[in-house]
């Protein structure tokens, strides 16, 4: 399966414990990007990265959140002393370039659950 | 702010007629849209887009109308089949800025009767 990998698929935390969604892009993609959807509402962009690089972050919540894409390795999401509005599906999706004719591929998301 | 607006959560189409799925933007910056289609438990996935020169964009059964002046642009599928009964996103962009930095809408429901 070349496509967009994330995983966990469901992951439960209680408030004040962290989250790691982590986000392979597809082969050859270098342009990551997060998006997060609360329930009834349309994906909200959170952080666009270029390996190693945080391009965008205009979208992330000033405290508690984090986006990584390192060398190696999977683009790491990392959100800190959760809250139960943190509670929301997490996509991650990829790029072959930065422009618009490349579009985003998309992977099946991590739903976070915060009890 | 909405910047991104589609006013049908939900549209019920029978199977072999048009499915028309509405979206308004108010953002004037925005010259690059997509569709975008999505399956419970799945990522969406790319549908169609098209750019601010153009007015209309077709591929297959699928095809997307932009009206500038009105910031309005609608799908239309046709012929209507069950397996396209999904989550469908409207999605806009400007393409001065560097990356793929999508402003989505809400979503529209649509279900095809067989």
């Amino acid at each position: 399966n070349a496509g967009v990998m994330q995983n966990p698929r469901h992951l439960v935390r209680r408030r004040g414990q962290e989250a790691r969604l982590r986000c392979s892009p597809m082969k050859g993609h270098s342009h990551v990007y997060w998006y997060r959807q609360l329930p009834e509402e349309g994906l909200k962009f959170m952080v666009y990265l270029q390996k190693e690089n945080i391009i965008d972050e205009s979208g992330m919540p000033k405290e508690r959140f984090s986006a990584e894409f390192p060398k190696e390795g999977p683009s790491i999401l990392r959100i800190q002393q959760v809250v139960r509005g943190d509670s929301a599906a997490y996509f991650c999706a990829s790029s072959l370039q930065g422009q618009a004719n490349s579009p985003l591929h998309f992977g099946n998301g991590t739903r976070l659950t915060v009890t | 702010d909405q910047q991104v607006k589609q006013n049908s959560p939900s549209l019920s189409v029978q199977e072999g007629r048009i499915s028309i799925l509405n979206c308004d933007y108010t953002n004037s910056m925005f010259d690059y849209f997509l569709w975008y289609k999505k399956y419970p438990a799945e990522g969406p996935t790319f549908l169609i887009s098209i750019s601010s020169i153009k007015d209309k964009n077709e591929d297959g059964r699928f095809t997307v109308f932009l009206n500038k002046s009105a910031k309005h642009l609608s799908l239309h599928i046709v012929p209507s089949q069950p397996g396209d009964s999904a989550v469908y996103f409207c999605a806009a962009m400007t393409t001065r800025e560097y990356g793929n930095k999508l402003v989505f809408g809400a979503g529209t429901i649509l279900r095809v009767k067989s």
